[in-house]
């Protein structure tokens, strides 16, 4: 397609299950973004890949929370054994390139809901 | 961490006004960028400001920069009702880690038809 996709954009899940969400960036994009979300705040950064390797995943909050992204175009961002405080939108941006950065281009988003 | 404050946290006009949003931030700064988004949504890049700029214009959309006051306006003329939505404030630090943007809380603008 032509812009980020996420999926599923809804996603209820309980306390203690796991969880993947997965974002297909724009084509020949090679900088990849996760960022969260909760309700009534700005996006919070999450993790940063260039290519396949995470170049900086210095925002994800604990030792739960992973992702991949093994040949360089589609991501994952999966996490263990939720816990209600993960409850919130999470969202995938794509650019170009980075360094500098530009714009971003955002996906709709995956809210994630652990009851 | 959020580096941009935004204000006001709200903000509700009538259409054909204009809308003011402000954002502050605390570091040195390569550009800072605006983002709107729609209830729901994701978000949607409007316009880029780089530190050696002070003002920069796209349509109805009018950005001013102080890198003195570490400071950044929005100003959005002849609003309309579709302009409804939530406006952040992006900041791409110089240094080191000038890949990743770091958002603000975010100004909810209500345009009243």
């Amino acid at each position: 397609g032509a812009g980020v996709s996420q999926t599923p954009s809804n996603k209820v899940t309980e306390k203690g299950k796991y969880v993947e969400l997965r974002c297909d960036p724009i084509s020949g994009h090679t900088a990849l973004y996760w960022y969260r979300q909760s309700l009534g705040q700005g996006p919070e950064f999450l993790i940063y890949f260039q290519g396949t390797g995470a170049a900086d995943d210095s925002g994800l909050p604990n030792d739960r929370f992973f992702a991949v992204r093994p040949e360089g175009s589609v991501s994952t961002l999966k996490i263990q054994r939720t816990e209600r405080g993960d409850s919130a939108v999470y969202l995938c941006a794509s650019s170009l390139n980075s360094g500098n950065t530009g714009e971003l281009f955002f996906g709709e988003g995956s809210r994630l809901t652990v009851l | 961490s959020q580096q941009g404050e935004e204000d006001p946290q709200a903000l509700s006009i009538q259409e054909g006004e204009n809308a003011t949003m402000n954002c502050s931030y605390k570091t040195s700064i390569n550009n800072l960028q605006w983002y709107r988004q729609n209830s729901g949504r994701g978000l949607v890049h409007l316009i880029l400001i780089r530190s050696n700029e002070r003002e920069k214009h796209s349509g109805r959309l009018r950005v001013t920069l102080d890198t003195s006051k570490k400071s950044s306006s929005l100003l959005i003329t002849a609003s309309r009702a579709a302009d409804t939505a939530s406006y952040f404030c992006a900041t791409v630090n110089s240094g080191g880690s000038n890949y990743k943007l770091t958002f603000g809380k975010g100004t909810l603008l209500t345009v009243n038809p």
